[in-house]
């Protein structure tokens, strides 16, 4: 069965970076392509970018550039998803989320909280 | 960016009431227009994916309709279980974005 296993909640500073890896089993994991999502407290989930396994391309939300950084290691079917510059705005849980077919993201890890605080 | 807006922000129903939310795309996304379930403190689940295409263990009470850029998902019987919030979201083209969401309660 697909699972996607997420890193720990994170606690950081304004300005550090946080890097939250999403363990991927239960299917061939150069074959789907990873999103991930945030959502924030009391809000909607809000789209960051999408990763290529295969070859480890990416797309990025316009509102993260410059920002985030997603990567994956195929020998161990892990992606990465690393956000730097924090502020407290980007509290929130982060969400990896596989593209199934038609485009939906058909499978979602646990998601890991991050809080920025001082 | 293409918006998605969802009406109502809530609604309240009792077990074994019809319900029926709206979505709206900002510009025509064809059916490429998927729906989630979220329970607090949960991720959301895929319900219905190009508009009307019932995921695998997803309960026939579900149905999703529509085209071009308006969206319908109707619960037809509510059940205990189906007290949560809904997401819209569509997959037509990058970024995709979810809409702000539809909680259902409890009358």
């Amino acid at each position: 069965q697909v699972q996607l296993v997420q890193s720990g909640a994170e606690v950081k500073k304004p300005g550090a970076s946080v890097k939250v890896s999403c363990k991927a089993s239960g299917y061939i994991f150069t074959t789907y392509y990873m999103h991930w999502v945030r959502q924030a407290p009391g809000h909607g989930p809000e789209w960051m970018g999408i990763i290529n396994p295969g070859e480890g391309s990416t797309s990025y939300a316009q509102k993260f550039q410059g920002r985030v950084t997603m990567t994956r290691d195929t020998s161990t079917n892990t992606f990465y998803m690393e956000l730097s510059s924090l502020r407290s705005q980007d509290t929130a849980v982060y969400y990896c989320a596989r593209r199934g077919s038609e485009n939906a993201f058909d499978y979602w890890g646990q998601g890991t909280l991050v809080t920025v605080s001082s | 960016d293409i918006q998605m807006t969802q009406s109502p922000s809530s609604l309240s129903a009792s077990v074994g009431d019809r319900v029926t939310m709206t979505c709206r795309a900002s510009q025509s996304i064809s059916i490429y227009l998927n729906w989630y379930q979220q329970k607090p403190g949960k991720a959301p689940n895929l319900l219905i994916s190009a508009t009307s295409s019932l995921q695998s263990g997803v309960p026939s009470r579900f149905s999703g309709s529509g085209s071009g850029t308006d969206f319908t998902l109707t619960i037809s019987s509510l059940q205990p279980e189906d007290f949560a919030t809904y997401y819209c979201q569509h997959s037509y083209s990058a970024p995709w974005t979810f809409g702000q969401g539809t909680k259902v309660e409890i009358k």
